[in-house]
């Protein structure tokens, strides 16, 4: 497709590991990025991952990457309050200066 | 610190009354760029530039105009606003481009166009 695609809706209960995946649309596009937009505010640079990696990890957050199937996703471990947030992901296209989001997964604590 | 402010955060205006919303920078980055969120299509660009007096259209560039004369100022210009402009507006930068992890975005203005 031509779409970044997500879900839109997760909800997950505090403590629990999030997993919020993702398709993007080109399995050339060099550079991947997951953002955080918490309410009422801009959008936050999370992490991102090289075309060139499987994985990558930096403290409670681990990116996977299937280049095969051009899904991207980002697990949150021990999942907390602070991290109800609006979720994007994004691609870069090979050879190209734009930024391309999905539409954003809302992620929804449960006490 | 290093910010991107953008004003106004809030802005009702009518059809057809040219308006200006201002994107300032303070951390010498290369690439800005201005984006549309709007509910259930996420975040559209609208258009970037790469460095002073260069501009590209983005996704959806019709009915915005923007200039790029300084390095740390990106303002976006609506010369003739109509109610289908109604959005959430952020302006973000880069030290040298969408390909930068150090990338940085305002808190965004909200326009709603009457």
């Amino acid at each position: 497709g031509e779409d970044v695609e997500q879900s839109l809706f997760l909800s997950v209960r505090e403590g629990d590991s999030s997993v919020i995946n993702c398709t993007y649309t080109d399995s050339s596009s060099t550079y991947l990025y997951w953002y955080k937009q918490e309410p009422g505010a801009g959008l936050q640079l999370l992490t991102y991952i090289f075309s060139n990696m499987d994985m990558k990890q930096d403290q409670r957050l681990t990116v996977l990457l299937n280049k095969k199937d051009k899904h991207l996703s980002l697990r949150i471990a021990d999942t907390q309050t602070g991290d109800s947030a609006i979720y994007f992901c994004a691609e870069i296209k090979n050879r190209d200066d734009k930024i391309i989001f999905g539409k954003g997964t809302r992620l929804h604590i449960l006490p | 610190e290093a910010q991107v402010t953008q004003n106004p955060r809030y802005l009702i205006t009518v059809t057809g009354k040219k308006l200006t919303v201002t994107c300032s920078q303070n951390m010498n980055h290369e690439y800005m760029s201005w984006y549309r969120q709007d509910p259930g299509l996420g975040l559209r660009q609208i258009y970037y530039s790469m460095n002073v007096e260069v501009t590209d259209k983005g996704d959806v560039p019709e009915g915005y105009k923007v200039s790029r004369k300084e390095k740390r100022n990106f303002p976006l210009i609506l010369e003739s606003p109509s109610p289908n402009q109604t959005s959430l507006y952020f302006c973000a930068s880069s030290l040298t481009g969408p390909y930068s992890y150090e990338q940085y975005f305002g808190p965004g203005t909200r326009l709603t166009v009457t």
